[in-house]
């Protein structure tokens, strides 16, 4: 059965950089054929897509993120990472990780991590 | 960027009763429309892919229809554990996958 994890720290300050890990159980992030995203959502508001990454290394991001957000991935460990730079309040947010399902170039989340609290303050 | 509209923003329905969502789109995204539930303290959880397909597990009662810019969520008869929020979000055009604002599913 699939499990995604979520793992990092829950309080950044202002203008430092938020670290997650996602760790993958049940499927291997180095199998082709999926790809595995980030997605986070505001206290009380909707979700918001970040980003998504392929065993490859292609990535694509959010383009209101696109400066500040890295998204890697490490098959050794069966993990993939999220960086976001330069952090405000505004990142203030419950961040999922996900795998993403589909074909062609057509991908939706099937399976979400249960979340990972993240507060930006000083 | 596509624009996901949800309607109404809360819907008040009794339990048994049948409920509708709507969803519309800012341009076409064909058939590449998923739905979510999420209940407070939890993680969205996959319902509907391609406007019409029923994720694994999803019970029968849930049904998603629509293509183009407009998709329906029809829950057929309201169970006590289907009161949550429901996002749809396109994956035709990304990125960015974007969301609805969602609809809360509140008990009548």
């Amino acid at each position: 059965q699939l499990h995604l994890q979520e793992s990092g720290p829950g309080l950044v300050k202002p203008s430092e950089t938020l670290s997650l890990t996602c760790t993958v159980s049940g499927d291997s992030v180095g199998r082709s054929g999926y790809y595995w995203g980030w997605i986070r959502q505001p206290p009380g508001k909707g979700l918001e897509w970040i980003g998504g990454i392929y065993y490859s290394g292609n990535t694509y991001y959010n383009p209101s993120l696109k400066s500040r957000v890295t998204i890697s991935v490490d098959t050794s460990k069966n993990q993939f990472s999220l960086n976001l730079s330069s952090v405000t309040a505004a990142d203030t947010a419950v961040y999922y990780c996900a795998r993403l399902v589909g074909v062609s170039f057509f991908y939706y989340m099937d399976v979400w991590g249960r979340g990972t609290t993240v507060t930006v303050s000083s | 960027e596509i624009v996901m509209t949800q309607s109404p923003a809360t819907l008040s329905v009794s339990p048994g009763e049948r409920a509708t969502l709507s969803c519309r789109a800012s341009q076409s995204v064909s058939n590449k429309l998923a739905w979510y539930q999420q209940k407070p303290g939890q993680a969205p959880r996959l319902l509907i892919y391609g406007a019409s397909t029923r994720a694994t597990g999803i019970p029968a009662r849930f049904s998603g229809s629509g293509s183009g810019t407009e998709f329906t969520l029809t829950i057929s008869s309201l169970q006590a554990e289907d009161f949550a929020v429901y996002y749809c979000q396109q994956y035709n055009n990304w990125p960015p996958n974007t969301f609805g604002q969602g609809t809360k599913l509140e008990i009548k």
